[in-house]
């Protein structure tokens, strides 16, 4: 089945700092990738939308600048929170869409990433 | 636009009880609707899907109907086990085209005691 692999599964990282988390389809090529964050006792909100070879699209009230995506290939997509804060710590998830995918499956998930800035 | 109602956890059981998490749905169109279930520290996994109206998903005991007339799509177990306890999403998708979002409810946190 399709295997959607998130790295790292988790980082701490001083205030200030950049962290890049990775997210990669293992057996498929996936059109779309999704990046969500889920706080604590609550869901998971999408932040943005990244279509391989174009920029991405973010949700309101994301930061653009502050989470940079890049969808460089159809297999691996980044998220990188730049200039991190104790507010951005969370559990970050990637979900991705593949190559012609039926509009009536589910997307695969990434384990999640989570991060925790001190 | 979308959005999904769910009941507020936590849900305490015992184990061999019968499971019932509620769910609602308003969208637009006909959505796909999921259940996602989140063990404790991994990420989401699908659980089961419904992709028309009185289509019934069901996965590992676990059973959801999709019901428009009442835009519900309720998961329920007849028996659930300890190794059920986890965070339990309901979610769709809308099928109008663009992006195709997931919209995700805010997550039932199930715990079963021995």
């Amino acid at each position: 089945g399709a295997v959607v692999s998130q790295h790292p599964s988790r980082v701490i990282c001083k205030s200030g700092t950049s962290v890049k988390i990775e997210c990669r389809s293992l057996d498929f090529q996936a059109t779309t990738m999704f990046w969500y964050r889920q706080f604590p006792k609550q869901s998971l909100m999408l932040m943005a939308t990244s279509n391989e070879g174009s920029k991405a699209t973010y949700e309101q009230g994301v930061e653009k600048d502050k989470f940079l995506i890049n969808h460089a290939s159809l297999t691996l997509s980044t998220l990188t929170v730049t200039s991190a804060h104790p507010e951005d710590s969370s559990f970050y998830i990637c979900s991705a869409r593949p190559v012609g995918g039926a509009t009536n499956y589910g997307y695969t998930f990434g384990s999640g990433t989570r991060l925790t800035v001190v | 636009g979308d959005s999904v109602t769910q009941m507020e956890g936590p849900v305490t059981l015992s184990e061999e009880a019968f499971l019932t998490i509620n769910c609602t749905y308003t969208a637009t169109g006909y959505p796909s609707l999921f259940w996602y279930v989140q063990y404790p520290g991994e990420g989401l996994q699908l659980l089961l899907k419904a992709t028309k109206a009185d289509d019934k998903g069901s996965n590992k005991g676990f059973e959801a109907t999709y019901r428009k007339e009442t835009t519900s799509f309720h998961l329920e177990k007849g028996s659930v086990q300890v190794s059920d306890s986890a965070v339990y999403f309901c979610a769709l998708r809308g099928n109008s085209g663009g992006y195709q979002k997931v919209t995700f409810g805010i997550g039932t946190k199930l715990q079963v005691i021995p």
